[in-house]
């Protein structure tokens, strides 16, 4: 099965720093990749969809520059979270787009933010 | 509105009893496809089933079993015989190709098989 890997799987950061998570589709080429922010005992929300390329698609309430998002080749989109806060504090997913309709996740980065 | 529903927030259950857990979707799309995912403690999204919507049959592996009725808009998921190991977070997800196949998650069931 295709592989999407995340680095770092845990971070911890101080107030107004901040922290660059990586997504890599391992071995295919992703066009789109998602990025899911999670909190603890929640479901999974769609942050932002990301495509190679182009300027990435935030969902609603999403603030474009506190989470930069770029992705710059086939197999690899960053997550950028810019002054980090407490609040920001959680476990962020990506997700790579194979072909239609499959999507392959990676295992999460956990963030905390002191 | 949730275009995916899973009513149960927790379940637990004795060691070797059945458990099934429910989905309830909504879409307007004729082509979707409706996933279930098993998210241990480690937090990992461990891919169990994708479904599409033109396929209505029931699929078994193992002890997993899945259950699909467009009438119903449900896809429920039954674990037999359950086992200590079965205990994660479960997600139901739909990916509609209206939206650009991004997925929607439920908000996931929480199961504890007792030993």
């Amino acid at each position: 099965g295709a592989v999407v890997s995340q680095h770092p799987s845990r971070v911890i950061c101080k107030s107004g720093t901040s922290v660059k998570i990586e997504c890599r589709s391992l071995d295919f080429q992703a066009t789109t990749m998602f990025w899911y922010r999670q909190f603890p005992k929640k479901s999974l929300m769609l942050m932002a969809t990301s495509n190679e390329g182009s300027k990435a698609t935030y969902e609603q309430g999403v603030e474009k520059d506190k989470f930069l998002i770029n992705h710059a080749s086939l197999t690899l989109s960053t997550l950028t979270v810019t002054s980090a806060h407490p609040e920001d504090s959680s476990f962020y997913i990506c997700s790579a787009e194979r072909d239609s309709y499959e999507q392959y996740f990676g295992p999460g980065t956990r963030l905390t933010v002191t | 509105a949730q275009k995916v529903t899973q009513a149960q927030t927790e379940i637990s259950v004795v060691e070797k009893e059945d458990v099934t857990l429910d989905c309830v979707y909504e879409t307007r799309d004729t082509t979707y496809y409706l996933f279930w995912y098993k998210q241990p403690p480690s937090g990992e999204l461990v891919f169990l089933i994708r479904r599409n919507s033109f396929d209505e049959q029931n699929e078994i592996s193992g002890r997993y079993s899945w259950n699909f009725q467009k009438s119903t808009s449900s896809f429920n998921f039954t674990i037999t015989a359950s086992q200590v190991v079965d205990s994660a977070v479960y997600f139901c997800a739909l990916s509609e190709a209206r939206t650009g196949n991004q997925f929607y998650f439920g908000t996931g069931t929480s199961l504890t098989v007792i030993p």
